[in-house]
């Protein structure tokens, strides 16, 4: 079936270094493909979303891209804040499966002032 | 327009007992969708309601049940409860299956 593979936190950074995440994926179709962040004690919010091949997902500094031919959509975020500090999960979705989420495992972002 | 509500926001059960989990949409969308995410872990697809009828299960044994009402609001019942069933359980709804909005989620303990 489709899953979600993400790089293994936790990723620590210091205040305004570059980020990226690592996502890829694997599918039997062409899916939809989301970054999704929680906040501790929160559920989930879209952070971005990318529908096709070379579309370009982004929201508040973040990036993805979709990639096809690499079965990828790395998140990157040139400074980070403290705020950002969170849980990074990527995901898919197919039509042909009513849209359900297949996420990967989340990836821990810890940002030091 | 409110969001993706859920009840309660934390529960605590006793191995073999049952519960249920409430979900309300947000306005004008007619699909649930029910996640299990086990500390740690991703959330994992338990299934879907589209116009009260289930669209999709993921691999989760029959005592993981819900229902759908009218209002499209939701519920999630949890039959003879089991130590592994300790999670966070997110509800998100959604316009036709289309993009999905997440509820805070509902913490259950079971002892």
């Amino acid at each position: 079936g489709d899953s979600v593979t993400q790089m293994e936190g936790p990723v620590t950074l210091s205040e305004e270094a570059f980020l990226t995440i690592n996502c890829t994926y694997t599918a039997t179709g062409y899916p939809s493909l989301f970054w999704y962040v929680q906040y501790p004690g929160e559920g989930l919010q879209l952070l971005l979303k990318a529908t096709k091949a070379d579309d370009k997902g982004s929201n508040k500094g973040f990036e993805a891209t979709y990639r096809k031919e690499t079965t990828s959509f790395h998140l990157e975020k040139g400074s980070v804040q403290v705020s950002d500090s969170a849980v990074y999960f990527c995901a898919l979705s197919d039509r042909r499966y009513g849209n359900k989420l297949v996420f990967g495992a989340g990836t821990i972002l810890r940002v030091k002032s | 327009e409110t969001g993706v509500t859920q009840s309660p926001t934390h529960l605590i059960k006793t191995r073999g007992q049952q519960v249920t989990l409430r979900c309300s949409s947000q306005s004008g969308h007619n699909t649930v969708s029910w996640y299990q995410q086990a500390l740690g872990q991703g959330p994992q697809f338990i299934f879907q309601y589209y116009r009260e009828e289930e669209n999709g299960r993921g691999n989760f044994p029959p005592r993981f049940s819900g229902l759908q009402f009218p209002n499209y609001s939701s519920e999630l019942n949890v039959n003879a409860l089991e130590l592994d069933d300790s999670a966070l359980y997110l509800c998100a709804s959604s316009l036709d299956s289309m993009e999905q909005y997440f509820g805070p989620g509902t913490r259950l303990t079971v002892t």
